[in-house]
């Protein structure tokens, strides 16, 4: 079972910020939160990802919360290319193979 | 540099016969692994490596075999297909087996079994 909890569904303007929300209520200290994309049944894609401090690199921006039991992924300018299922994942840090992905969120950018 | 390379991309196969799915990755990365993704759900881990000669099974592997003989190939042999491993196939790798390190993934194979 996926560690994490996302809605299923998000609409977000063209040119406006999508901010994509996930739980992970049960996030241990040696686990890092993970964000990947997959647009249109592609492979995934990697955005970005952090372990306690908030990260932005030149795809996104990664918001986690204090007590780490949540955390956001900002797109701060949604594009149409933009759309794609987004998956949070949690990861051991010393286990690569502890990468489950859920259901994910699909996330539509409206012109 | 290719990346990770997936063949085939479509693949039918009738009940009980066996294929074997291509992987490939010329980024000299230790760790490989293959997931599967059926309609609708995230992707599930079904055999990994840390390095050639090396494998394990990840939380769906019934029905699947791996081999790493090389650093660069990471096949998938499905001994006799069944339809319910009709699924999206995606492979994967990354420099080590690390949580710290990105996992860089196929095209992915879309294999239907009848």
């Amino acid at each position: 079972d996926a560690k994490t909890t996302q809605p299923p569904s998000m609409d977000c303007a063209e040119g406006r910020a999508a901010n994509l929300p996930c739980n992970h209520s049960t996030i241990s200290g040696n686990e890092y939160v993970y964000w990947y994309r997959q647009i249109h049944s592609q492979g995934p894609q990697y955005i970005i990802h952090g372990l306690k401090n908030n990260e932005t690199n030149e795809m996104a921006s990664l918001i986690i919360t204090e007590d780490r039991k949540s955390s956001t992924l900002i797109l701060p300018h949604a594009t149409l290319r933009d759309t794609a299922v987004y998956y949070c994942i949690v990861r051991d840090r010393y286990n690569n193979n502890d990468m489950r992905f859920g259901a994910g969120t699909r996330l539509t950018v409206k012109p | 540099n290719a990346g990770v390379t997936q063949t085939p991309e479509f693949q039918v196969l009738k009940t009980g016969q066996s294929m074997t799915l291509q992987c490939a990755q010329d980024m000299n990365h230790e760790y490989m692994s293959w997931y599967r993704q059926d309609p609708g759900m995230g992707l599930r881990l079904i055999h990994y490596s840390v390095g050639a000669g090396i494998t394990d099974q990840g939380e769906v592997p019934n029905g699947y075999n791996v081999s790493r003989s090389t650093t660069e190939d990471f096949p998938l042999r499905l001994l006799s297909a069944a339809p319910s491993q009709t699924s999206v196939y995606f492979c994967a790798s990354s420099y080590q087996p690390s949580s710290t390190d990105t996992q860089y993934f196929g095209p992915g194979t879309r294999l239907t079994v009848l």
